[in-house]
């Protein structure tokens, strides 16, 4: 596709259910990234991904919180027993890096938008 | 993040100058960029700037980086109504992480008419 995209746009659940959000990258992207946007404050870094291994997890809040790319393009972020304060716009970005230092645009999808009552 | 500061709000008039300002901590941050955002899209990048630089300019926008004060700032120049939505400042590189950005809360900028 042209950009980057994520499916649903929007998702109403229950809280202690099961969510999978997904992201399609752009083509031939090696690097994937997800981050979480609260109301009123800027993107929070959860997860980044080089091909299908994930380069970095730190920023997953706990363990309820998990993502995979298993063939190095289309990213799940899959989170168990939701929660309130789950309650977010979640991002997916890729780009064609990486090497350190170096720069390459990440290319932000639209979010999907989770609510958790 | 908390180690990225923007004021919250601007508002301008139309045809004037914005400036937008951001603070960070990480004197080991290489890019340092400006994201824009719009209700109901996603991040558009604005433009960056690398480390080692002082001055930016593409367009009506000019950057600013003071790497003493560890400030950063976006001039808008001529700015229009267009140009209203939320600007992000953010930073890359942060000790040994490849690839993450670190965000600042972002400012809401309005233009008037």
């Amino acid at each position: 596709g042209a950009g980057v995209s994520q499916t649903p746009s929007n998702k109403v659940t229950e809280k202690g259910k099961y969510v999978e959000l997904r992201c399609d990258p752009i083509s031939g992207h090696t690097a994937l990234y997800w981050y979480r946007q609260s109301l009123g404050q800027g993107p929070e870094f959860l997860i980044y991904f080089q091909g299908t291994g994930a380069a970095d997890d730190s920023g997953l809040p706990n363990d309820r919180f998990f993502a995979v790319r298993p063939e190095g393009s289309v990213s799940t972020l899959k989170i168990q027993r939701t929660e309130r304060g789950d309650s977010a716009v979640y991002l997916c970005a890729s780009s064609a890096e990486v090497g350190w230092g170096s720069h390459s645009e990440q290319f932000f999808g639209p979010g999907t938008r989770l609510t958790v009552l | 993040g908390e180690d990225v500061e923007q004021s919250l709000f601007l508002s301008v008039r139309e045809g004037d100058s914005s400036v937008i300002n951001c603070t960070y901590t990480d004197s080991s941050s290489t890019y340092l960029y400006w994201y824009k955002q719009e209700p109901g899209a996603g991040l558009q990048l604005l433009t960056y700037i690398f480390s080692n630089m002082d001055m930016k300019q593409d367009q009506r926008l000019t950057v600013l980086l003071n790497k003493k004060d560890k400030h950063l700032s976006l001039r808008i120049a001529d700015t229009q109504t267009g140009d209203s939505a939320i600007y992000f400042c953010a930073e890359k590189n942060r000790g040994s992480t490849l690839g993450r950005l670190y965000f600042g809360r972002g400012t809401q900028l309005t233009v008037w008419p």
